[in-house]
């Protein structure tokens, strides 16, 4: 079955630096990926997502891209901030007579001021 | 800002006990997934339903667990009985096939069995 995975699984930075997450997907047929933050408690939030026509997405100080050749994606954050301090998933859809995501296992990023 | 509804947030109770977890999609959504989320297993998907009919349970240990979706604005998951291993975040998730990809996530429930 189709399968995600995410690295790092916890990524520290200083406030200001980048941080990049990346996640790889085995289905090559998947064409939906949708990034998720989780703040502690929380609800997981849909913060970006990018299709199989897209390359690259960017919001402000968030991006995605997406190299489908070698079926891996990655979000990027610059110039973070504490708040960004957060459990990120990456997810990849499939469809298998209905369509449905496969979450990777999430990255905690903790942002030092 | 519509967003998806769960009941209730918090849940303890003992080994051997129903409990019934409450969801409300957005309005207009037509599909709603059950998740449960541990620090072990990260989110799984435990049921799916589109236009109110069951479509995917595999995720979901069936001889304790049962999902329903009586109207277009309630979905249920229970668990009877419940056992300590059930103790998780169960997240519930509504979107609209068809139309894209996206999931909007519910609140959770935090279940706690002792």
């Amino acid at each position: 079955g189709e399968n995600v995975e995410q690295h790092p699984s916890t990524l520290s930075v200083q406030e200001g630096d980048s941080a990049v997450i990346k996640c790889t997907y085995s289905d090559s047929a998947s064409n939906y990926f949708p990034w998720y933050k989780q703040e502690l408690g929380k609800r997981p939030q849909l913060i970006m997502d990018i299709r199989s026509n897209v390359g690259e997405k960017k919001d402000q100080r968030i991006a995605v891209t997406l190299n489908k050749t070698a079926k891996h994606f990655s979000l990027h954050i610059t110039e973070t901030q504490p708040e960004d301090s957060a459990v990120y998933f990456c997810a990849a859809s499939i469809l298998t007579g209905f369509q449905k995501l496969v979450f990777g296992t999430g990255t905690r990023l903790l942002v030092s001021p | 800002d519509a967003r998806v509804t769960q009941t209730p947030r918090h849940k303890v109770t003992e080994m051997g006990q129903e409990v019934t977890m409450r969801c409300q999609p957005i309005l207009g959504h037509n599909t709603v997934f059950w998740y449960r989320q541990t620090m072990m297993q990260g989110l799984e998907l435990l049921a799916y339903f589109r236009n109110r009919a069951p479509l995917d349970d595999s995720g979901m240990p069936k001889d304790r667990f049962s999902a329903e979706m009586p109207d277009a604005t309630l979905a249920t998951l229970k668990i009877q009985p419940s056992e300590p291993r059930d103790s998780a975040v169960y997240f519930c998730a509504s979107g609209r096939t068809g139309v894209s990809y996206e999931q909007y996530f519910g609140p959770g429930t935090r279940l706690t069995v002792t």
